[in-house]
C-alpha cells in the first residue's frame, strides 16, 4: 500500500545528543515536509523540500537539520542545539503538481528528552 | 500575514450534528482542508475544498465556505463517539508550497 512511514514511533534523547528521525514515502511524491507539534498550539513547519538535493527553512528550522538524497526520503535530524526539542513530528508529502499539492501525513514519531 | 484560526474545544452528544468553525486571513488561498487527528496519530485528510465552490458534501459531512468573511465550516452530521479527534482547518497559500493550519478544535463526542 502507498504511503509514508515515520521511525521510530518513539524515541528518547539525552541532553546533547543528536537524533534522526526517518521519513519514507512510496506515493512518488516530490515535495516533502517536517512538521512539529506541540500541545494546544498548530504545526509549524520545520523543512520542506520541494525535489531531490534541495530543502528550505521553514518556520521553525533552528536546532533541526535534514536531507533529500533520494525522493523517497527524508530524514530530520534533531540536533544538540535545539533546546526544547519535546513534541510531536510530523512528516509529510504533496505531489509537485495536480490535487492541489494536497499534504498526506504520516503517522508522527514522539521524541522525548530524558 | 497568514493565519488560520479555531475555537480549541466542542462538545456534542452523540446523534447530534457537530459544525466546527474556521477563519483564515489569506483571501488568495485556493484551496481550503479539514483534517483529523486521532490521540498519538498523523493527520488524516478528510475533505477540501477549492476557493471558487460555496459547498461540498461527502456523506456526513459538509464543507461551507464564505469568501467574503473567510470563514468555513465542517459539518458532521449524526456525530458518533468514533468522530472524537482534533480537527484541523488549513489553508494553502498560493504560488509556493506552504500550507497554513489553525491550532485544531478537540472535539468531544458524549455518549
Amino acid at each position: 500500500d502507498g504511503g509514508i512511514t515515520q521511525s521510530p514511533k518513539y524515541l528518547f534523547r539525552k541532553e546533547g545528543q543528536n537524533v534522526t528521525l526517518s521519513c519514507e514515502q512510496n506515493l512518488n511524491h516530490d515535495a516533502m515536509y517536517w512538521y512539529r507539534q506541540d500541545p494546544g498550539q498548530g504545526l509549524r513547519l520545520i523543512y520542506y523540500s520541494q525535489i531531490v538535493n534541495d530543502f528550505q527553512k521553514g518556520d521553525i528550522a533552528e536546532g533541526y537539520s535534514v536531507s533529500r538524497e533520494k525522493k523517497e526520503s527524508f530524514p530530520l535530524t534533531v540536533t544538540s542545539a535545539q533546546k526544547n526539542p519535546t513534541a510531536f513530528y510530523l512528516c509529510a508529502s504533496s505531489p509537485r503538481t495536480g490535487g492541489g499539492n494536497t499534504i498526506y501525513f504520516g503517522e508522527g514519531s514522539w521524541l522525548t528528552v530524558v | 500575514g497568514e493565519d488560520v484560526e479555531q475555537s480549541l474545544f466542542l462538545s456534542v452528544r452523540e446523534g447530534d450534528s457537530s459544525v466546527i468553525n474556521c477563519t483564515y486571513t489569506d483571501s488568495s488561498s485556493t484551496y481550503l482542508y479539514w483534517y483529523k487527528q486521532e490521540p498519538g496519530a498523523g493527520l488524516q485528510l478528510l475533505t477540501y475544498i477549492f476557493s471558487n465552490m460555496d459547498m461540498k458534501q461527502d456523506q456526513r459531512l459538509t464543507v461551507l465556505l464564505n469568501k467574503k468573511d473567510k470563514h468555513l465550516s465542517l459539518r458532521i452530521a449524526d456525530t458518533q463517539t468514533g468522530d472524537s479527534a482534533i480537527y484541523f482547518c488549513a489553508e494553502r497559500v498560493p504560488g509556493g508550497f506552504k500550507t497554513i493550519f489553525g491550532a485544531g478544535t478537540r472535539l468531544f463526542v458524549k455518549a
